[in-house]
């Protein structure tokens, strides 16, 4: 089964911050690769998929890069909302799993 | 609107069964493959099982292989999530999610399962 990675498992950083999330793939996924945005109490929101389209009305500040095993989730001007945890899932073959999230605080 | 709705949780005892439901409304319902994922208290997302558009592939995450069965009524437009043998282990909210190539576009709000004795 493929293992998913990210790091950091928390990240503090500030609004106007430019961060990155980086999620490690145990064998090469090619560019199949998914990153959802949770708040607490909330369902999870689809980001991006194949490592760097992103979805419908995802603000541009989000982007998705890599392939093979390395893969990374930039946000490059951090805004109130996007305090939330993140996970990145891969979709290249069964079972299917997540990385165990980067928590993004203030 | 597009919507995923989850019905069927509860408390449940170890070893008794529930079965989930997911509703589907505002697309075409039958042109895409559906997963649960499930998350435990205070951890994060494991995905559980997926069935295709129609419905003729199914798979399962190991830890409920035998256990759980996914299905769906393309005429109902639901998906449902058959769980026996529950274990405290299985005590999480279920999310029905969306498949758009295999990427989780739509979730439900998600329904909540606890295995208590």
């Amino acid at each position: 089964d493929i293992q998913m990675t990210q790091s950091p498992s928390t990240l503090s950083a500030s609004v106007g911050d430019r961060v990155n999330i980086t999620c490690r793939a145990s064998e090469n996924i090619i560019r199949w690769l998914a990153w959802y945005q949770q708040k607490p109490g909330r369902a999870p929101k689809f980001l991006i998929h194949k490592a760097s389209i992103l979805e419908s009305g995802v603000p541009s500040r989000f982007s998705g890069s890599g392939s093979g095993t390395e893969f990374t989730l930039t946000i490059s001007s951090l805004q109130p909302d996007d305090f939330a945890t993140y996970y990145c899932q891969h979709y290249n073959g069964y079972p299917y799993s997540f990385g165990q999230g980067t928590k993004l605080d203030i | 609107q597009v919507q995923l709705v989850e019905y069927g949780g509860g408390v449940v005892q170890p070893g008794k069964s529930l079965r989930l439901s997911c509703e589907a409304s505002g697309f075409s319902f039958s042109l895409y493959g559906f997963h649960w994922v499930r998350q435990a208290p205070g951890k994060g997302l494991e995905w559980v099982a997926n069935i295709w558009f129609d419905g003729t592939t199914k798979h399962y995450v190991d830890s409920v292989k035998g256990r759980f069965t996914i299905s769906r009524d393309n005429s109902k437009q639901t998906v449902d999530l058959q769980m026996d043998s529950l274990r405290v282990e299985d005590t999480a909210v279920y999310y029905c999610a969306r498949g758009m190539e295999d990427a989780f576009d739509i979730w439900g709000q998600g329904t909540t399962v606890i295995v208590s004795s």
